[in-house]
């Protein structure tokens, strides 16, 4: 069974601060990673998407990869209240089959 | 262009009855999945389409649960004999490839009294 973990949270982070969410899978030869964005009754939106090895960062978005460690993550930079959501870790199984979504980690950003 | 479009966006029905949901993927996608999402839980798999490829229905809970997809566009969930349990919403996503993003519809919040 291939898997995607994520710690539930909450995860409070006070405004401004850096943000730090993290997700293991447990299929090797997975290729693809993408973090979503859920707000509260709202369907998921992808924020980013990474392929190799190390960070990629797009504004105040940075993920972060490393397959040896089966690790993926995403930092936030200046959290603000906006940032308050679900963020849900997407993995492409190694067959190419499909996406593998983690359970996601809730993030709330106190003023 | 148009994102991806669900209907009924909410549905409340009687435990015993059947429904059907519909999902209008994005033009040109070639993928098409359907979720369960309830209160506050992670998205569950519940099907995937891929061209004209066989689905992989791995993740349907039961034979009460069908999916198709015709002319490579349009896909209708059914819930046969719908139960309490079932209540959640449904998302469907479309992306270009198995591969690609995944572009979310925004549900079906489906109520089984």
């Amino acid at each position: 069974q291939k898997e995607v973990e994520q710690n539930s949270g909450p995860l409070s982070v006070p405004e401004g601060a850096i943000a730090s969410l993290n997700c293991t899978y447990s299929d090797r030869g997975s290729q693809s990673f993408f973090w979503y964005r859920q707000y509260s009754g709202k369907s998921p939106e992808l924020i980013m998407s990474i392929y190799s090895n190390g960070d990629k960062e797009d504004g105040r978005f940075t993920a972060q990869l490393n397959k040896a460690s089966q690790y993926v993550s995403l930092l936030i930079r200046d959290s603000q209240p906006s940032d308050s959501a679900t963020y849900l870790c997407a993995v492409l199984d190694s067959s190419a089959s499909k996406i593998i979504f983690g359970s996601g980690t809730r993030l709330s950003i106190r003023p | 262009g148009a994102g991806v479009s669900q209907s009924p966006s909410n549905k409340v029905t009687e435990k015993g009855k059947d429904v059907e949901l519909r999902c209008d993927p994005i033009s040109g996608h070639t993928a098409l999945y359907w979720y369960r999402q309830s209160l506050g839980q992670g998205l569950e798999f519940l099907i995937y389409f891929q061209g004209n490829s066989a689905p992989d229905k791995s993740g349907l809970p039961s034979d009460r649960f069908s999916a198709e997809r015709t002319g490579g566009s349009v896909s209708t969930l059914t819930i046969q004999r719908t139960q309490q349990e079932d209540s959640a919403v449904y998302l469907c996503a479309s992306s270009l490839a198995n591969t690609d993003t995944q572009y979310f519809g925004p549900g079906t919040r489906l109520t089984v009294l």
